[in-house]
């Protein structure tokens, strides 16, 4: 089985510029997830997906930064003007549907490090 | 005080030590817990879920106190491939919706 996908695996841009992160979550989990990890620090929530619906998204830090699912399969990201704060490694997960044994137990895929100049 | 605390170590062992780590956390509703592992400069991966009863695999064994709020693992006979962060993940979900607390980790160093 094809784990969580992520793409690019590294971003470098200037202040301003916009970026989009990619993430393709296990075939058939209902669940996605987005996290930060900034350098130093733990790895911070920042919304949760349910099919194409956002369950969650709270941890998202303002509005420069749009996530999509659109058919509930893959994710994008999109952080538009970037800043310099924005720079981290973004981490996507998936997990099953919640009903199902280990509904909860979220598998991440690689993550995309994000360094805005 | 933060969410999930952890003591974020290192933790320098010889091979074949016994080592525990322990997390606390502060929402006495959260519900699911859970152990991962993170090598430098990779992604969490998912070692263990903790259960109200404990649970073994293999060298790895994880506790769950719920009246104290803490959360346990025990990794037996070390080996240097178990070098890495180990995170304590905490979960609160109601319905669809998931809170999920990821700890700032412990480092572990198995030296030979």
């Amino acid at each position: 089985e094809a784990g969580v996908t992520q793409f690019p695996s590294h971003s470098v841009i200037e202040k301003g510029q916009t970026v989009t992160l990619r993430c393709d979550p296990i075939s058939g989990h209902d669940n996605l997830y987005w996290y930060r990890r900034v350098m130093g620090k733990e790895i911070k929530f920042l919304l949760h997906f349910v099919k194409e619906s956002k369950q969650d998204e709270s941890g998202m830090p303002n509005n420069r930064f749009l996530a999509e699912r659109t058919g509930g399969t893959y994710s994008t990201l999109k952080v538009q003007p970037a800043e310099l704060e924005d720079s981290g490694v973004y981490f996507c997960a998936s997990s099953q549907d919640r009903v199902r044994d280990r509904a909860y137990e979220q598998y991440f895929g690689p993550g995309t490090r994000l360094t805005v100049t | 005080r933060k969410e999930v605390e952890q003591d974020p170590g290192p933790f320098n062992v010889p091979e074949g030590a016994t080592v525990a780590f322990n997390c606390t956390y502060s929402n006495s509703a959260s519900q699911s817990f859970f152990w991962y592992r993170q090598d430098c400069r990779k992604e969490p991966k998912l070692l263990m879920s903790v259960y109200s009863s404990g649970n073994e695999d293999g060298r790895f064994t994880a506790q769950l106190n719920r009246a104290s709020q803490y959360i346990s693992l025990l990794i037996r006979d070390s080996k240097l491939s178990d070098s890495a962060t180990y995170l304590c993940v905490v979960s609160l979900h109601s319905g669809g919706y998931q809170k999920v607390t990821f700890g700032t980790g412990t480092k572990l160093q198995v030296i030979p």
